[in-house]
């Protein structure tokens, strides 16, 4: 069975902190991994997709990077403000995409 | 349209009752999917359809649960007799079919709820 794995559950951040959070995958078999972000009320948006052993994406203050031979990729928020409050789930696979349970973020002004 | 639309928003059902769950997804969008949200979870895949065509309905959890896309277009979810562990947020996602790695692009969801 596949599992993605996503840590912390959740985190409270002051505005200005930078903060990080893990999503680890099966490391065989790899296709793609994606970041979404879903906030409240609203519908999951997507933020990245990378493929590629080692690629790094950036969206403003927000990066990502990805490691599939050990299985893992990182979610960074430079400088977080209380617009980035949010749930960031992590997805692997190909069309019959994996979910992990998301790190719901919380950031206070 | 410009996203994904699902209705109801919400939905309170008596358990025993019969629901059914829209999903509008962007035109032209070939491939539909459903995914299931129970608290504390992540989504998890329910049913693919590539234009009118179920591909793959290994998620669907019991025969209680039934999806369509009759004209490849709009999506019907229908869940029979509910029970108290089909409260979730039942979310659609489209795309154009066109993309290797598969992004999606999500409705808000129907969070259903049975009493």
């Amino acid at each position: 069975i596949l599992n993605v794995e996503q840590s912390p559950q959740s985190l409270h951040v002051q505005e200005g902190d930078s903060t990080n959070f893990t999503c680890s995958f099966p490391s065989s078999n790899f296709y793609a991994l994606h970041w979404y972000r879903w906030e409240t009320a609203k519908s999951p948006e997507a933020l990245f997709v990378m493929t590629l052993n080692g690629d790094e994406k950036k969206k403003g203050r927000i990066s990502a990077t990805l490691n599939t031979k050990e299985g893992y990729s990182y979610l960074y928020i430079k400088g977080s403000q209380p617009e980035d409050s949010a749930t960031y789930l992590c997805a692997f696979g190909g069309f019959k995409t994996i979910f992990g349970a998301g790190t719901r973020l919380f950031v206070k002004a | 349209g410009a996203g994904v639309s699902q209705s109801p928003r919400y939905k309170v059902a008596k358990r025993g009752q019969d629901v059914a769950l829209r999903c509008d997804p962007i035109s032209g969008h070939v491939s539909l999917f459903w995914y299931q949200q129970a608290l504390g979870q992540g989504p998890e895949f329910l049913t693919y359809f590539q234009n009118e065509a179920q591909l793959d309905k290994s998620g669907l959890p019991s025969d209680r649960f039934f999806a369509e896309r009759p004209e490849g277009s709009v999506s019907t979810l229908k869940i029979q007799r509910t029970q108290q562990e089909d409260s979730a947020v039942y979310l659609c996602a489209s795309n154009d079919g066109g993309s290797g790695a598969n992004v999606l692009t999500f409705g808000a969801g129907s969070r259903l709820t049975v009493l």
